[in-house]
């Protein structure tokens, strides 16, 4: 399995608070992801890395910040949660971007009530 | 912009039965993958396909794509039990690194 740790795997949070999610890895990847998986959505793409300080928006980026200040570490950050964040995100990781597959993190539960 | 359609999205199938499923993208991918999610867990790696007429092949799944079709298909051959997933596909959005998936086919294999 790739060396990929996302925490935490669950959490409950509140309306308007912050939310920070982690995702580690252990692999020396250079591209990193974030995605989040709802029913009937599949996964969409909310922002992705290509190294250290550099990362761009996915498909549904609204409401999400990221940061990458070491190559093993992509932080997902909600500024302000929302009920409709309440979702299954999982994090990923690439060697080559996309002429590589993607390896997914275990995933981590938020509930936004 | 892509945009992937997986058809079905749920499938019942008996064991021992033949069945394809198939990945339409409405744009130039020459890329697509093929991932397996099993309920509650993460998504694993099935399928690299990486160029017109690229076939893969593990145990009873092989996976094929037709880049001038935008098409993929996913083919079992003899299903059992333990091929209950949902199955996801994945196509590159052009030139980028990014990936843009279907919404998945739960496929339920049954005895």
């Amino acid at each position: 399995d790739a060396g990929i740790t996302q925490s935490p795997r669950h959490k409950v949070t509140e309306t308007g608070t912050p939310v920070t999610l982690r995702c580690h890895q252990t692999e020396n990847h250079r591209y990193m992801y974030w995605y989040r998986q709802d029913p009937g959505h599949g996964l969409r793409l909310i922002h992705y890395s290509y190294g250290v300080k550099d990362t761009d928006k996915g498909e549904v980026s609204d409401g999400y910040s990221v940061s990458r200040s070491k190559t093993e570490d992509f932080l997902l950050t909600l500024e302000s949660a929302t009920s409709s964040q309440t979702s299954v995100y999982f994090c990923a990781i690439s060697r080559a971007g996309s002429s590589e597959t993607q390896y997914f993190g275990p995933g981590t539960r938020l509930l936004v009530l | 912009e892509l945009k992937v359609e997986q058809n079905p999205l749920f499938l019942s199938m008996q064991e021992g039965k033949n069945y394809t499923i198939y990945c339409n993208y409405s744009t130039t991918s020459d890329r697509l993958y093929w991932y397996r999610q099993d309920p509650g867990k993460s998504l694993e790696s099935l399928f690299v396909l990486l160029s017109n007429g690229a076939v893969k092949q593990e145990g009873r799944l092989m996976a094929s794509l037709d880049t001038k079709a935008r098409l993929s298909t996913l083919h079992i051959t003899a299903a059992v039990h333990d091929l209950s997933a949902t199955y996801f596909c994945a196509g590159e959005q052009g030139g980028s690194e990014k990936l843009v998936f279907g919404k998945g086919m739960k496929l339920t294999v049954n005895p």
